[in-house]
């Protein structure tokens, strides 16, 4: 089975500082796992992805995760933060790329101006 | 990229009746469609899983009498909410995921904020 967690409900930055939203997975089998931001009102757009290449992902806006066996991390990061980045962000796990997502519970992000 | 609609956006209803919510995948062939829910602030919930031309798998715990789900095209998927309550009250999403290769990856609608009163 696979289970996400992500470590915090809520991360508060000032704008122009870095972003580090955490996640720690578990899978049974080789994982994909994906982060997905979802503003207000608005549907889920992905991020970035992992699927067994590289382990440093870069994705859209600037952000990029570290996939970590040993540690079973994909932590998110940005080196600079946006007010536009304000938003709730979901990581994700799937055994089977494309197959049945689980996703963890969501960190809020804050950017203070 | 590939892009996946939902209608209505929002619909009020009254208890007792019930509400059909629509997915599209616009410009791609969808074999299978997801139908999540998200309660608010928590994260979203798997429904079921709907293969194009086949019966619906329901997760467990989701009543399947209730979520009635169709995917009779490519492009369509509906999740009908049968004799609608308060506590159906939700945020529905749906997603949708081509062939193998680059069209592997879930692609997610816009949702539909149900109210039930």
């Amino acid at each position: 089975a696979q289970s996400v967690t992500q470590l915090d409900s809520h991360v508060s930055v000032s704008e122009g500082t870095p972003v580090l939203l955490r996640c720690n997975y578990s899978s049974s089998y080789s994982p994909s796992l994906f982060w997905y931001v979802q503003h207000p009102n608005k549907g889920l757009q992905l991020l970035l992805k992992y699927t067994s290449a590289a382990t440093l992902v870069k994705g859209i806006n600037g952000f990029e995760a570290e996939f970590k066996k040993s540690e079973t991390s994909f932590h998110l990061t940005k080196p600079s933060a946006h007010m536009s980045d304000a938003a709730e962000y979901f990581c994700v796990v799937s055994a089977v790329y494309g197959n049945k997502l689980v996703f963890g519970a969501g960190t809020i992000l804050r950017v203070k101006s | 990229g590939a892009v996946v609609s939902q209608h209505p956006s929002r619909v009020i209803c009254k208890s007792g009746t019930s509400v059909k919510i629509e997915c599209r995948s616009l410009d791609f062939q969808a074999t299978t469609m997801f139908w999540y829910r998200q309660f608010p602030k928590q994260s979203l919930m798997l429904m079921a899983t709907s293969n194009e031309g086949s019966k619906a798998t329901y997760e467990q715990g989701v009543e399947k009498d209730k979520f009635l789900i169709n995917h009779a095209s490519l492009t369509l998927s509906t999740l009908t909410v049968t004799s609608a309550h308060p506590e159906d009250s939700s945020f529905y999403i749906c997603s949708a995921r081509g062939q193998a290769g680059p069209g592997y990856e879930q692609y997610f609608g816009p949702g539909t904020r149900l109210t039930v009163t």
